[in-house]
């Protein structure tokens, strides 16, 4: 089946500081790629997404890019700040053969100190 | 726009009660509707999905149950809870199958 693996966490980062965190994912056929963050006692929050190869989602100064040849959508960030500091889940969407699956990540904790 | 609430926050429960959490969506028809579960430390663990009304699928066995009496309306729910099933549960819906879903701000569910 569909499968998720991001870097592992936490993350801890100065403000200001350039963010990678790596995605990669298997899956059959086209599936659509997703970031979601997650802020501390709280329901995911859709991101930013990429529906098809070379894509770039972007949203709040984060970005990611569908990359079909590698499987990947890294999140990236130039400049972070305090306010950036949550936990960040990578996600692929594929629905076909009457099946449905969203696959999440692990999750990536990222700490942003001032 | 549309809206999903979830509730409660928050539930203490013994060990052997019944559970009984319910999810609504505002201002979209015919959603596809799913309850998650994420364990401390882990991912997210879907364990029911609907189509639409009566109709659930699950996607892991366990003590667990879900039910979708109406359009827009979805319950996850125990006879007896377990230790195990604490964690924070979450509901989402999506108008597809195959794209994003929106999340409701979840329950956090201790048994004790």
């Amino acid at each position: 089946g569909d499968s998720v693996t991001q870097m592992e966490g936490p993350v801890t980062l100065s403000e200001e500081a350039f963010l990678t965190i790596n995605c990669t994912y298997t899956a059959t056929g086209y599936p659509s790629l997703f970031w979601y963050v997650q802020y501390p006692g709280e329901g995911l929050q859709l991101l930013l997404k990429a529906t098809k190869a070379d894509d770039k989602g972007s949203n709040k100064g984060f970005e990611a890019t569908y990359r079909k040849e590698t499987t990947s959508f890294h999140l990236e960030k130039g400049s972070v700040q305090v306010s950036d500091s949550a936990v960040y889940f990578c996600a692929v969407a594929y629905s076909g053969a009457g099946s449905y699956q969203l696959t999440f990540g692990k999750g990536t904790k990222l700490s942003v100190i001032p | 726009s549309q809206t999903i609430h979830q509730w409660p926050a928050t539930l203490v429960q013994p060990v052997g009660s019944p559970l009984s959490l319910e999810c609504t969506v505002e201002g979209t028809s015919n959603p596809n509707l799913y309850w998650y579960r994420q364990a401390a430390g882990r991912g997210l663990q879907l364990l029911f999905y609907s189509v639409g009304i009566g109709q659930i699928s699950s996607e892991v066995p366990q003590n667990l149950s879900a039910s979708r009496p109406q359009d827009r309306q979805f319950i996850l729910s125990s006879k007896k809870l377990l230790l195990s099933d604490s964690g924070f549960y979450l509901c989402a819906w999506s108008v597809f199958r195959g794209t994003e879903a929106f999340f409701g701000q979840g329950t956090r569910l201790t048994v004790v």
